[in-house]
């Protein structure tokens, strides 16, 4: 079974500027989410969809962060414009749908985000 | 809100040593609760999770961990561990009905020879 699929895996760009994420979750996962890990802390939950629908982006930036899952498979999250303090390892993960997911969250290898 | 506290942000243990990774919880409602580790340059991997019934949870890699309610801990333990065991270790807490996890600061656990 492949796993949650992201890209790219390094990014570097100047502060001001916009920057795109992908992720492809694991097939059949109608859950997907978006979590920023600054260095040092723990993963913070940005977005959460269910299929194409929002659940959950109380934690999102909406002034700069933007998320879209439009087909309800992969998903794109995007930034602009960036600031320092964006500078982050962005991770995706999927689930299946409760109960039957017994709440297992499967995470990609995440993107490296510098911002300079 | 719900809420993790990792106390320990390294634990350094010689290899073959035992070790225990402490996690406190606050929550006023049940619980579920997770461990999960991360390999430099990886994404995060499940653990051990505890949902309910028994308090002693095994999970992969020769972990265990103990659920207990009137500590409201959930401290991650491993008898002997190997270099392959460096990594960072989460705990983290479900909240809400919508499967969402809250993360601890992590424990950043290195095996020395």
């Amino acid at each position: 079974e492949a796993g949650v699929a992201q890209s790219p895996r390094y990014k570097i760009i100047e502060k001001r500027q916009s920057v795109a994420f992908w992720c492809n979750p694991i097939s059949g996962h109608a859950t997907l989410y978006w979590y920023q890990q600054i260095l040092g802390q723990g993963p913070k939950l940005l977005i959460q969809f269910q299929n194409n629908g929002v659940v959950d982006d109380s934690q999102l930036p909406k002034d700069r962060f933007s998320a879209e899952r439009l087909k309800g498979v992969d998903s794109t999250l995007k930034i602009q414009p960036a600031k320092l303090e964006d500078s982050a390892v962005y991770l995706c993960a999927s689930s299946l749908d409760l109960p039957v997911s017994s709440y297992e969250q499967y995470f990609g290898p995440g993107t490296r985000l510098t911002v300079t | 809100a719900q809420s993790v506290t990792q106390l320990d942000s390294q634990v350094p243990v010689f290899e073959e040593a035992p070790v225990e990774l402490r996690c406190n919880y606050s929550s006023s409602v049940s619980v579920y609760l997770f461990w999960y580790v991360q390999y430099p340059n990886q994404g995060l991997q499940l653990l051990l999770k505890y949902l309910s019934g028994s308090t002693l949870v095994k999970g992969i890699n020769g972990f265990e961990a103990e659920f207990n309610k009137s500590q409201t801990s959930f401290h991650l333990r491993k008898p002997s561990v190997h270099i392959s065991d460096t990594a960072e270790y989460f705990c983290a807490v479900l909240t809400g009905g919508g499967n969402k996890l809250t993360f601890g600061t992590g424990t950043q656990l290195k095996v020395e020879l």
